[in-house]
């Protein structure tokens, strides 16, 4: 199975940081790579797909990058919404695997 | 409004089986692959099962293969997942998802739209 794996685990940011997330495979995925956005008790939320496509109704403040084995999310400006836990997940190949998520919290 | 209505969930005791069902409505509903993931409480997501538009494609994480049995009818726009045998380790929130593609497994797919999840929890 592939592993993904982000960094960090958790952060903390006050609004109008920027915020920077990684994930790295434990193979390379070329550019078959995908954000997720959770939030308490909702379901998560797709964000970017193919590394770096934003999905339709996604904010432009959101934006991902890379290739291979290392991808970043970035958030330009963090907005209040944007508290949340961040899941990366890889469509290589099956079984599809998700990254361990990166919780963004309020400094 | 796309929308996805899981159900089924509650306390079984290990061993025993569990029907999920999914209501899909908003969208040509036999036009896309659909999925199952998973999140054990406090956990991160864990993809389970997955099958193509016309249940052509079918696929599964080793944690469910022989246990777990995925299906739909297109007609109800509904999706399914059988589980039998059922573990501790199996107590989850389980999610419907919807696909982009039509392939259970096709690389490059993603998870567009989300129900909000059932939640099974195995116990005795």
């Amino acid at each position: 199975d592939i592993q993904m794996t982000q960094s960090p685990s958790s952060l903390s940011a006050s609004v109008g940081d920027r915020v920077t997330i990684t994930c790295r495979a434990s193979q390379s995925i070329n550019i078959y790579l995908n954000w997720y956005q959770q939030k308490p008790g909702k379901a998560p939320k797709l964000l970017i797909y193919a590394a770096s496509s934003l999905q339709s109704g996604v904010p432009s403040r959101f934006s991902g990058s890379g290739s291979g084995t290392d991808f970043t999310l970035t958030i330009r400006s963090l907005q209040p919404e944007d508290f949340a836990t961040y899941y990366c997940q890889q469509s290589y190949r099956t079984p599809w695997t998700f990254g361990q998520g990166t919780k963004v919290e309020i400094k | 409004e796309v929308q996805l209505v899981e159900s089924g969930g509650g306390l079984v005791q290990p061993g025993r089986s569990l029907r999920l069902s999914c209501a899909g409505s908003g969208f040509t509903f036999d036009d896309y692959a659909m999925h199952w993931v998973r999140q054990a409480p406090g956990t991160g997501l864990e993809w389970v099962s997955g099958i193509s538009w016309n249940s052509g494609g079918i696929a599964y994480a080793d944690s469910v293969k022989g246990r777990f049995t995925i299906s739909r009818d297109n007609a109800k726009n509904s999706l399914f997942l059988q589980m039998n045998s059922l573990r501790a380790e199996d107590t989850a929130l389980y999610y419907c998802a919807k696909a982009r593609g039509i392939g259970a497994a096709n690389t490059g797919d993603t998870f567009d739209m989300w129900g909000q999840g059932t939640m099974v929890t195995v116990s005795s």
